[in-house]
């Protein structure tokens, strides 16, 4: 395991059109994380699963962004109908309950430009 | 909810200085405090992280240090080398597995 995926690395979009980008954990971490970055910004959460079950949501989750982890392994974020304000990069983590680490594992991170 | 404010938002340094980027949080919930390194069109990486029960950490060049009282927590890094150039950023969470609060970022660059 070489550790959190995301797919694709890059997305163009047009406004409007509907995305959906995907996000594999490390194998049996329970717990998985979505972030927006924007330039010369940290990290913004959005919402995190605890295996298949959404815990939280973050305001900024609009109704057009939905995320699921229906097995309670990888993960997909949808947006809908977007928007130029989108257009930033969408950070994936993972961790484990189990270890008594508290470390968040960040992936690559999908970056999304809307024009 | 939780803020999380961070200063300076970009500093120099000649390498083999020291340099010390501070940060405040807002939610005396707070007990956990993790620093991530993110070099440019990469990914955050922790690079230490301190609990609320522990005023200070230290592992080799990096420390961490929190004061409670204050909400106040700084990251520490002696003889900077090239290599430190990078953007740092200091978060805060309640209970480990919980979403984490972010920083806006420090710029650090090391000057050889």
């Amino acid at each position: 395991d070489t550790g959190v995926s995301q797919d694709p690395r890059h997305k163009i979009t047009k406004r409007g059109q509907n995305v959906t980008f995907r996000c594999d954990p490390i194998s049996e971490h329970n717990r998985l994380y979505w972030y927006r970055q924007t330039l010369g910004q940290g990290p913004e959460f959005l919402t995190y699963f605890q295996n298949e079950a959404q815990l939280e949501k973050s305001r900024l989750l609009s109704d057009r962004f939905s995320a699921e982890r229906p097995k309670g392994s990888f993960s997909t974020l949808e947006i809908q109908r977007t928007e130029q304000g989108d257009s930033a990069m969408y950070l994936c983590a993972s961790s484990s309950t189990s270890t008594g680490s508290y470390e968040q594992y960040f992936g690559p991170g999908t970056r999304l430009t809307v024009t | 909810g939780e803020n999380v404010e961070q200063h300076p938002s970009t500093l120099s340094v000649q390498e083999g200085d020291s340099a010390v980027i501070k940060c405040t949080y807002s939610d005396s919930a707070s007990n956990y405090f993790p620093w991530y390194k993110q070099e440019l069109g990469k990914r955050p990486q922790l690079i230490i992280d301190i609990r609320s029960n522990v005023g200070e950490k230290k592992d080799q060049r990096i420390a961490v240090t929190l004061n409670k009282t204050a909400k106040h927590f700084s990251l520490h890094i002696t003889e900077t080398q090239p290599e430190d150039s990078a953007v740092y950023f200091c978060a805060a969470t309640y209970g480990g597995y919980q979403k984490v609060t972010f920083g806006t970022g420090t710029k650090l660059q090391v000057i050889p």
